[in-house]
């Protein structure tokens, strides 16, 4: 398995309260990506990033932000917990790499997930 | 903006028989097109990619997806389906904006073998 961590695995919090949820990985890929996981969405990127301190917001980002400080870091902040945010995270990390037909061919690796529920 | 279409939210498949889970996408320039696998209470795991080249990509436990870029289609195929095949698949789409690159997800399909 590629060296992806996410802590913490599960937790839960009350409605109103910061939550940060921290993704870890020793492959030094440059991209990593946080999604949420619900049933009838699959899967939603959230924010990303493409390097250190260098971010960009997916299709969900509201009320969520995201820090790099460090290539192996990528952390996914709640700012005020609601429970709408109760869901599965999911970090993934991707590396791109010159081949046959450029770049974008590497697929990501995902991580275990993060349960998150907001009472 | 780049999208991914998973049309059924569940097939079911007998034991033997050849299984199809299909995928269209929508995406600016040349697409780049990911099958996952997600057991319960797992992450995703990769099956296979297309980037170029032959249309027919064969990927790991014996899956093989079809490109066809007239109907922009990726259909994730095996010829002989087993129950350990039972899962959430997930088809995928890389595209390039800013400085960075997004995959983006369709939203699953439950694929359940049946002896």
């Amino acid at each position: 398995d590629a060296g992806i961590t996410q802590s913490p695995r599960h937790k839960v919090t009350e409605t109103g309260t910061p939550v940060t949820l921290r993704c870890h990985q020793t492959e030094n890929h440059r991209y990593m990506y946080w999604y949420r996981q619900d049933p009838g969405h699959g899967l939603r990127l959230i924010h990303y990033s493409y390097g250190v301190k260098d971010t960009d917001k997916g299709e969900v980002s509201d009320g969520y932000s995201v820090s790099r400080s460090k290539t192996e870091d990528f952390l996914l902040t709640l700012e005020s917990a609601t429970s709408s945010q109760t869901s599965v995270y999911f970090c993934a990390i991707s590396e791109l790499r010159m081949g046959t037909g450029g770049f974008g061919g590497t697929e990501a690796f995902f991580g275990q997930g993060t349960r998150l529920t907001v009472v | 903006a780049q999208s991914v279409a998973q049309p059924e939210d569940q097939v079911n498949v007998a034991e033997g028989n050849p299984l199809t889970v299909k995928c269209t996408y929508s995406v600016s320039g040349n697409p780049y097109l990911f099958w996952y696998v997600q057991y319960p209470n797992r992450g995703l795991q990769f099956l296979l990619k297309y980037i170029t080249g032959d249309n027919l990509v064969k990927g790991s436990y014996g899956f093989e997806a079809e490109f066809n870029k007239s109907q922009t289609s990726f259909h994730l195929k095996k010829p002989s389906a087993l129950v350990s095949d039972s899962a959430l698949y997930f088809c995928a789409v890389r595209g390039f904006t800013g400085g960075g690159n997004k995959l983006t997800f369709g939203t699953g399909t439950q694929l359940k073998v049946e002896l």
